[in-house]
């Protein structure tokens, strides 16, 4: 049931957008999205709840289709903060998340 | 707001002995995770209670750990018989979701304890 995010790894200049997509077979009760860097917790960035659902603030936006079995995380303008591996977390209304495979993101200057 | 906390932040032990981690969460949220994280892989669901009632575990956590969180307020992770296969980092998250249910609101992390078995 781990959905699958791809790409695995994306390298980017400063200023390139990027695009990371979480998969699931079945339909999904929300879809959470956290940035993680090496040997640090993982960093809430955003959650949808809804299908047709698209949110964001300042340059990262994410969507959650109308099936609500697919999600996409949408980084504009990059900086060399947004450096790390992004993870979708998905609740199939069982209580818990189950994590996505990882995208790791790296930003060069 | 202090965030979520963990004690210790890392710890290394020999295998066969017992290991007790800490996770403090945010105040007033009712909701309590526990995570194990190896390298390179998302974090994976252990368990979680909803105040001080344990209401799943997962496959993963075979009968050497146990957890426990008294009175709805912190909670213990306890590894006994400590295997290699158990180094990890095991993540703690705490959320406000008030009833058993789907996951609704925000799961903050605390940084972690990362335990090396030797």
């Amino acid at each position: 049931q781990q959905p699958v995010q791809s790409p695995q790894a994306v390298i980017l200049r400063e200023g390139e957008d990027a695009v990371i997509n979480c998969s699931s077979s079945k339909a999904l009760y929300s879809v959470h999205w956290y940035r993680q860097k090496h040997g640090e917790a993982p960093v809430f960035l955003m959650i949808l709840l809804k299908g047709g659902e698209q949110k964001g603030h300042d340059k990262i936006s994410a969507s959650f289709n109308e099936k609500k079995q697919q999600s996409s995380l949408y980084l504009t303008a990059s900086q060399l903060s947004y450096s790390g591996t992004y993870f979708c977390g998905t609740d199939f209304g069982n209580e818990k998340l189950t994590f996505g495979t990882g995208t790791r993101l790296t930003i060069i200057p | 707001d202090t965030g979520v906390s963990q004690d210790p932040r890392h710890k290394i032990t020999k295998r066969g002995q017992n290991v007790t981690f800490r996770c403090d969460p945010i105040s007033e949220h009712n909701r309590l995770y526990w995570y194990r994280q190896t390298l390179g892989q998302g974090p994976e669901f252990l368990t979680y209670f909803q105040n001080e009632a344990q209401l799943e575990k997962s496959r993963l956590l075979s009968d050497r750990f146990s957890a426990e969180r008294p009175k709805g307020s912190f909670s213990t992770l306890e590894i006994q018989h400590t295997e290699q296969g158990d180094s990890a980092m095991y993540l703690c998250a705490s959320s406000l979701d008030e009833t058993p249910g789907p996951v609704g609101e925000t799961q903050y992390f605390g940084p972690g304890t990362r335990l090396l078995v030797l």
